[in-house]
């Protein structure tokens, strides 16, 4: 079992929809959760840092993180179609070392 | 440089051939990681090093595939006899302590 798990998609939604992605996780001691956002062709970048537990809001993107369920979330709201690009999760339990899921393609049709 | 640099962007080689690619982390960042995307598939963990030992390689595919890095600073991931599968995007990523991890631009290897 991999420590971080994130469903590949692909995600197909319509232009202005509330988009929902996920990643559960093995290991209680995470404590630190990104989000990283990659395009097509392109390098992943982050798009979110929160640590331990919460929520954090930055525009139309909201980072949640359970940690009792060991479940973390990036929502997107009135989605675009400049949102469409693959999106990762990763984590940290503090230090150097950091897991990252697979990543979740997301497209969003005009 | 300002950021995490990777070379070549883009490789093609013939099945068989031996293939180096090089990452040069930010500055003072101990971290580095190599990945690996094939097409359509998601982010592959290769081998993480912390400053120059690599405390885990357990994501390298086979013995064709090593990586070193000196100096605590430039990576090197090499292919030995490359095969068509070994056709992806190889990311390198860097971090300091209790920093995210920023990634370069990736080399796309095409084996033919």
């Amino acid at each position: 079992q991999k420590e971080v798990e994130q469903d590949p998609g692909p995600l197909s939604v319509p232009e202005g929809a509330i988009v929902s992605l996920n990643c559960t996780y093995s290991n209680s001691a995470f404590q630190y959760f990104m989000w990283y956002r990659q395009y097509s062709r392109k390098g992943p970048e982050l798009l979110m840092y929160t640590y331990s537990s919460g929520n954090k809001e930055d525009g139309r993107f909201t980072a949640q993180v359970d940690k009792s369920s060991k479940y973390i979330s990036l929502f997107i709201r009135d989605s675009q179609p400049s949102d469409s690009a693959t999106y990762l999760c990763a984590m940290k339990t503090g230090g150097f070392k950091t897991i990252f899921g697979a990543g979740t393609r997301l497209f969003v049709k005009a | 440089g300002a950021g995490v640099s990777q070379s070549p962007s883009n490789k093609v080689t013939e099945k068989g051939k031996d293939v180096e690619l090089r990452c040069d982390p930010i500055s003072g960042h101990t971290a580095l990681y190599w990945y690996r995307q094939s097409l359509g598939q998601g982010l592959e963990f290769l081998i993480y090093f912390q400053g120059n030992s690599a405390p885990d390689k357990s994501g390298l595919p086979s013995d064709r595939f090593s990586a070193e890095r000196t100096g605590g600073s430039v990576s090197t991931l090499t292919i030995q006899r490359t095969q068509q599968e070994d056709s992806a995007v190889y990311l390198c990523a860097s971090s300091a302590y209790n920093t995210e991890a920023f990634f370069g631009q990736g080399t796309r290897l095409t084996v033919v």
